[in-house]
């Protein structure tokens, strides 16, 4: 199976809002409803901040937002602020009932 | 609180055996699936695989599926990821998490577990 597509790195001022895309195939991302993302700052476990898509789990700011259409999840993050500065991994359930993740994206607040 | 804590960093010759440990705590450690997820130095994340303690159900990553054995003693609450024989290319970061049940997200991490191969 191969990871999931994200872009390298993606940018934005404080304030600003910014989206980071996921793109899988009909066997992951397009075929289930089951799309994580998790933010990894330098150093530290990763964090979840939405699972099934578009939930947030207790404790996460709503300014992280998930959705899908077709084989591509978006995790959109408003109001930008410093402390989000990190890496952003997606992830996906399988057809082969496992899991993959995607290559990661770099987020930097300008 | 639940908490997954992980055995401490480990070094290690080419060729060597090893077994990292998980122990879980906080919670109702048969009813939740524990997963493994290799981070390779300046790499992403990378799905290893899952077991099941409370029927030892058990699935890797085609990537990782006869390179690395999950499992878990359920007496004490431990997951463990071993391997029989590391090579320089085993040398990553690892950490256990807990997969929640009847879905596809890791809700708990460990605190990660440096494992360095070097002759």
């Amino acid at each position: 199976q191969s990871a999931l597509t994200q872009p390298a790195s993606v940018s934005g001022s404080p304030g600003q809002s910014i989206s980071i895309s996921c793109t899988g195939t009909s066997s992951d991302v397009g075929g289930y409803n089951y799309v994580s993302w998790y933010q990894q700052h330098p150093g530290k476990a990763p964090k979840l901040m939405i699972y099934d898509v578009n939930n947030r789990p207790s404790g996460v700011s709503d300014r992280f937002s998930g959705s899908k259409s077709g084989n591509t999840a978006s995790l959109t993050i408003s109001g930008l602020r410093a402390e989000d500065e990190a890496d952003y991994y997606c992830s996906s359930y399988t057809i082969s009932a496992t899991c993959v993740f995607g290559g990661g994206t770099k987020l930097t607040v300008l | 609180e639940v908490q997954l804590l992980q055995s401490g960093a480990e070094v290690k010759k080419p060729g060597e055996s090893l077994k990292i440990s998980c122990k879980g705590s906080g919670y109702s450690f048969t009813t939740y699936w524990i997963g493994w997820v290799r981070q390779m130095p300046g790499k992403g994340l990378e799905w290893m695989g899952i077991i099941y303690p409370g029927d030892s159900d058990t699935r890797y990553s085609p990537s990782f599926q006869g390179q690395v054995t999950i499992s878990a003693d359920t007496s004490i609450t431990t997951a463990y990821l071993q391997w029989s024989s590391l090579k320089a290319s085993d040398t990553a970061m690892y950490y256990c998490a807990r997969r929640v049940p009847a879905r596809d997200h890791f809700d708990y991490w460990g605190q990660g577990t440096l494992v360095t191969v070097s002759s």
